[in-house]
């Protein structure tokens, strides 16, 4: 597609249950970002990927977040036993050049 | 280290009027910088950025930001404001040496009076 992709916009989950959240990419972007981002705040870093590989995951807030990426295109964040402090818009980025960010929709995560 | 200060959390201007958005950043080594728009309930938005060439930069819609070392700062203006800037502007300090080091200000919300 022309932009970044991202699936579901709107996830209303239970707390405890599992949520998957996807990001397609700009087709040939190698690097791609997960940011987190709660009400009224600014971007959070969760997770960095060059390829298929994760050489920055430092923003992971807790053992209950992964991410993966596959083909160097798709990447999927998954949040297991959601807890209500989880609730915020997951924002993905891809880029070709360093800071130059383009950004999907978001997903907005609510935990209830 | 790198870091990021957005000096004004909340700017409104009247419509027609000219736009200032602050940004002092800190950086180690020569630095990206980039400011980024966010409308409500939509993603960021390259706006501009500055990557050591001209320090006077111009963007989309009619902002231009200028980078400024003895002061280190990369303020966005724009000569007259329109209702549709009325957004989250955040400034953006990326170095050069690490791709996800990527830091992002806390962020303004520019407000426009009619």
């Amino acid at each position: 597609g022309a932009g970044v992709s991202q699936s579901p916009s709107n996830k209303v989950t239970e707390k405890g249950k599992d949520v998957e959240l996807r990001c397609d990419p700009i087709s040939g972007h190698t690097a791609l970002y997960w940011y987190r981002q709660s009400l009224g705040q600014g971007l959070e870093f969760l997770i960095y990927f060059q390829g298929n590989s994760a050489p920055d995951k430092s923003g992971l807030p807790s053992d209950r977040f992964s991410a993966e990426r596959t083909g160097g295109s798709v990447s999927t964040l998954t949040i297991q036993r959601t807890q209500q402090e989880d609730s915020a818009v997951y924002l993905c980025a891809s880029s070709t050049s360093p800071g130059e960010l383009f950004f999907g929709e978001g997903s907005r995560l609510t935990v209830l | 280290a790198q870091s990021v200060t957005q000096l004004d959390s909340h700017v409104s201007v009247s419509e027609g009027t000219p736009v200032l958005l602050r940004c002092n950043y800190s950086s180690s080594y020569s630095p990206s910088l980039f400011w980024y728009v966010q409308h409500p309930n939509k993603g960021l938005q390259l706006l501009l950025k500055y990557t050591s060439a001209a320090t006077l930069v111009k963007g989309i819609n009619g902002f231009e930001a200028e980078f400024k070392k003895s002061e280190t700062s990369f303020h966005l203006t724009k000569p007259s404001a329109h209702m549709s800037d009325a957004a989250e502007y955040f400034c953006v300090v990326s170095p050069q040496r690490s791709a996800s080091k990527i830091i992002f200000g806390s962020g303004t919300r520019l407000s426009i009076r009619p």
